[in-house]
């Protein structure tokens, strides 16, 4: 059975940081890219980056680059969102998403993790 | 403002047949896949629909998808109380892009 399970949200003021992680089981992790995508309150899905299984290339949407750093730890089946420069309107539950390099193909999502920035 | 277009909302009674549409352009629907994903009340969003109109396993056939030209559509037939819930679509275009969703309520 594929689980994914983010951890790492919480509270955070305006211009700090944050890492999230999500650690993966039931698949082979190695071989697989990955994706970050978050809802902001009552609001619809917004992609935020992706990182591909062989090749390490990473990408982002253009309201996270240069703030978020995607990477992901093949030895430990776990992927991360480093958040830097934090911002009242990154506010969201952030869910990781096995798949979304190359595709619209998002074939397992996690529980999702909430990032609140208030001051 | 996404460009995919899908309406806002969107109702049925138990047993009747409704269609969810998202609209695009030749450079989006046109020439790429569409999929659709379901949220249910407070969880994580599921894969209802890929590749236009293949259903994972463990979905039930009441859902159907289709695509034809720029637009795209999921149809559920046979609606219960438990379809209840937020739909988007979504395609590839350099990255992935959602519809704006469609609240489905069952009356």
């Amino acid at each position: 059975e594929v689980q994914l399970l983010e951890s790492g949200g919480g509270l955070v003021r305006p211009g700090g940081s944050l890492r999230l992680s999500c650690a993966a089981s039931g698949f082979s992790f190695s071989t697989y890219g990955m994706s970050w995508v978050r809802q902001a309150p009552g609001k619809g899905l917004e992609w935020v980056s992706a990182i591909s299984a062989y090749s390490g290339s990473t990408y982002y949407a253009d309201s996270v680059k240069g703030r978020f750093t995607i990477s992901r730890d093949n030895s430990k089946n776990t992927l991360y969102l480093q958040m830097n420069s934090l911002r009242a309107e990154d506010t969201a539950v952030y869910y990781c998403a096995k798949g979304g390099t190359g595709s619209a193909l998002l074939e397992y999502w996690g529980q999702g993790t909430l990032v609140p920035v208030s001051s | 403002q996404s460009v995919l277009t899908q309406p806002p909302s969107a109702s049925g009674t138990p047993g009747q047949r409704v269609t969810i549409s998202c609209s695009g352009s030749s450079s989006n629907i046109g020439s790429n896949n569409v999929y659709w994903y379901q949220q249910l009340p407070g969880t994580a969003p599921k894969l209802l629909i890929y590749r236009n109109d293949q259903r994972p396993s463990g979905v039930p056939d009441r859902f159907s998808g289709s695509k034809s030209g720029t637009s795209a559509s999921l149809a559920i037939s046979g609606l219960r109380s438990e379809d209840e819930a937020n739909y988007f679509c979504a395609i590839w275009d350099d990255s992935v892009v959602f519809g704006g969703g469609t609240k489905l309520t069952v009356l």
